[in-house]
């Protein structure tokens, strides 16, 4: 059973701060993927990694980055937290192809006072 | 630009019948259509699948519609159940994409 773990599911920080969410699966997948779900926007990709220590930007990757060191840690990283930027933040694992399934994690709400 | 679109945002059924969640999409070149689900305070699940070598798709209550010249997929469920009350969110990808591509998603509440 695929299991997509996130470090933290509430999340307060203020504008300016650098804040760390990380995403952990178990499954040995190659792919990994960074969302934020906003009411009236679905799922926005935000950066997706197909290997470790490769990463490509989705579409909305502006006041983000993004590590994965190994391959079973994906992290996202708000350089400079800024209000607009509070969201719900979920992370997805997918095995190989882009077609296969995504996992997705229970989802990290951020709110950026 | 929204490339998959879910025009209503809520759906309100009665339990034991049919739901009827409708996505539409612009881009031709989407070959691979998901539905996934989602419940509060957790991720989405997938549910069903279709590729565009199909039109239709079954799953247990659950059955995936594709028009590709409307370019227009809908998920039935039969009959509705009140668990069946989440977040329905259809996605695509397709050839020269390298990414799923997410509707913005409906509510659905099933009603006893």
């Amino acid at each position: 059973d695929v299991k997509v773990t996130q470090s933290s599911r509430y999340l307060v920080k203020r504008t300016g701060e650098k804040v760390f969410l990380e995403c952990v699966q178990d499954m040995d997948h190659e792919n990994m993927f960074w969302y934020r779900q906003d009411p009236g926007l679905g799922l926005r990709l935000i950066y997706f990694s197909y290997d470790v220590k490769m990463k490509e930007k989705g579409d909305i990757p502006e006041g983000y980055s993004v590590s994965r060191e190994k391959k079973e840690r994906f992290s996202l990283i708000l350089e400079s937290a800024s209000t607009n930027q509070t969201s719900m933040y979920l992370c997805a694992s997918s095995l190989d192809s882009f077609t296969d399934t995504q996992y997705f994690g229970p989802g990290t709400r951020l709110t950026v006072l | 630009d929204q490339q998959v679109k879910q025009n209503s945002p809520s759906l309100s059924v009665q339990e034991g019948r049919i739901s009827i969640l409708n996505c539409d999409y612009t881009n031709s070149m989407f070959d691979y259509f998901l539905w996934y689900k989602k419940y509060p305070a957790e991720g989405p699940t997938f549910l069903i699948s279709i590729s565009s070598i199909k039109d239709k798709n079954e799953d247990g209550r659950f059955t995936v519609f594709l028009n590709k010249s409307a370019k227009h997929l809908s998920l039935h469920i039969v009959p509705s159940q009140p668990g069946d009350s989440a977040v329905y969110f259809c996605a695509a990808i397709g050839v020269g994409t390298d990414k799923l591509i997410f509707g913005t998603g409906t509510r659905l509440q099933v009603f006893p």
